[in-house]
């Protein structure tokens, strides 16, 4: 257990249906991000948060994707209208800024759209 | 951002053998990490080198890092099954992966 928390672990949705993941990072990480992974791939990068600040997004985060942090703590990840090509596994991390830049990641939440 | 590209893709080995995957990346960088990642969970931080250091210990993992061929390596000694997972490089900002190289470690 790295600190960093996701929830649901599993989501399975219709699609057109809207979803939305929430991730508790470790409550003293100023950063957060948010990655999607399919099988047999490496993470990708979709945005990252600077406290409340999204300083980052990543071209793969189409305009059905919104991502935010309001409080600069938890952060939330909808996705409008799901499509069968979201389907994948959605990683959250935190680390620290001005350190190692290690990042601590959650278990992640598996989205099917069937 | 920076990129990892880990060599080799999928390697096959028997308990007790060691286990070498490589990293590259394209330019200068301040520090390169290792993770791994167990299927279907979450990645978990292994090393991190810093770009003035040549060799790391920890525990059964050795990393190397050779700043002039922008190349890393992460040796695994005495591998056990429970090593079986993907391996990842990243380096500063941490923002992209490579594919990672998927280690099966067979009893």
């Amino acid at each position: 257990d790295t600190g960093v928390s996701q929830d649901p672990r599993h989501k399975i949705t219709k699609r057109g249906q809207n979803v939305t993941f929430r991730c508790d990072p470790i409550s003293e990480h100023n950063r957060l991000y948010w990655y999607r992974q399919t099988l047999g791939q490496g993470p990708e990068f979709l945005t990252y948060f600077q406290n409340e600040a999204q300083l980052e997004k990543s071209r793969l985060l189409s305009d059905r994707f919104s991502a935010e942090r309001p409080k600069g703590s938890f952060s939330t990840l909808e996705i409008q209208r799901t499509e069968q090509g979201d389907s994948a596994m959605y990683l959250c991390a935190s680390s620290l800024s001005g350190g190692s830049d290690t990042q601590y990641f959650g278990p992640g939440t598996r989205l099917t759209v069937l | 951002s920076q990129q990892g590209e880990e060599d080799p893709q999928a390697l096959s080995i028997q308990e007790g053998e060691n286990a070498t995957m490589n990293c590259s990346y394209k330019t200068s960088i301040n520090n390169l990490q290792w993770y791994r990642q167990n299927s279907g969970r979450g990645l978990v931080h292994l090393i991190l080198i810093r770009s003035n250091e040549r060799e790391k210990h920890s525990g059964r993992l050795r990393v190397t890092l050779d700043t002039s061929k922008k190349s890393s390596s992460l040796l695994i000694t005495a591998s056990r099954a429970a090593d079986t997972a993907s391996y990842f490089c990243a380096t500063d900002g941490l923002i992209y992966f490579g594919r990672g190289t998927q280690l099966t470690v067979w009893p």
